[in-house]
């Protein structure tokens, strides 16, 4: 089974500055997708990025952008220009691309920003 | 468009009784799931479903059942209901293939006292 870790229960930053989300993850597969959800206090699960493990480039949204260490098993999210609407809880997750089956979620890093 | 919408949105039940968390999508989406967040946890799939008439089971399905008679709707049913099922419990969708996106509903807060 696949499993996600994310080191850093907590991570703050000053607003208009970057941060970088540490995620790693296990698994004895070769294909497979990586996410990133934002789930601010209203609860609602925002897709932010994702990331297709065949593909060498790193994937990139705006202001949020991934390090995607295929060898390392590592995804690591960076978010420059902080505002004070990216505070939130942020997720890493797993899927596999051989089943039909959901994400496997990492417990979340609690993203607080400074004004 | 609603896009996923989940009924109630905060239930208290004793324990041993039972109910259904509603789930409604209107964006037909092939896929549907369900998904409970412990408090300080990412979410753990509990059933997901490919298609009507079609479900299985996720990482946590003890305790619970499902059933998918339309494209638009994914109840999920709590019998006997037990402490260890207080949580929030999130319903999602995606069209189809794994890199789709999934859309999440607003959640439901369950508390089984």
């Amino acid at each position: 089974a696949q499993t996600v870790t994310q080191s850093q229960p907590e991570m703050s930053v000053q607003e208009a500055e970057t941060v970088t989300l540490s995620c790693t993850y296990d698994t004895s597969e070769s294909d497979y997708y990586l996410f990133w959800y934002k789930q601010p206090p209203s609860r609602q699960m925002i897709l932010v990025i994702r990331q297709e493990a065949y593909k060498q480039q790193n994937a990139t949204e705006n202001r949020f952008s991934v390090n995607f260490q295929k060898a390392a098993k590592s995804f690591s999210l960076k978010i420059s220009d902080s505002q004070l609407g990216d505070a939130a809880m942020y997720f890493c997750a797993y899927r596999s691309s051989g089943g039909a089956d959901g994400l496997t979620f990492g417990k979340g890093t609690h993203l607080i920003i400074q004004p | 468009n609603a896009g996923v919408t989940q009924t109630p949105k905060f239930r208290i039940l004793k324990i041993g009784q039972s109910m259904t968390l509603q789930c409604t999508q209107d964006m037909n989406h092939n896929y549907m799931y369900w998904y409970r967040q412990d408090p300080g946890m990412g979410l753990k799939l509990i059933y997901y479903s490919v298609g009507a008439g079609i479900t299985d089971k996720g990482e946590v399905p003890n305790g619970y059942n499902v059933s998918r008679s339309t494209t638009e709707d994914f109840p999920l049913r709590l019998e006997l209901a037990a402490p260890s099922q207080t949580s929030v419990y999130f319903c999602a969708s995606s069209y189809g293939g794994v890199a789709d996106e999934q859309f999440f509903g607003p959640g439901t807060r369950l508390t089984v006292l």
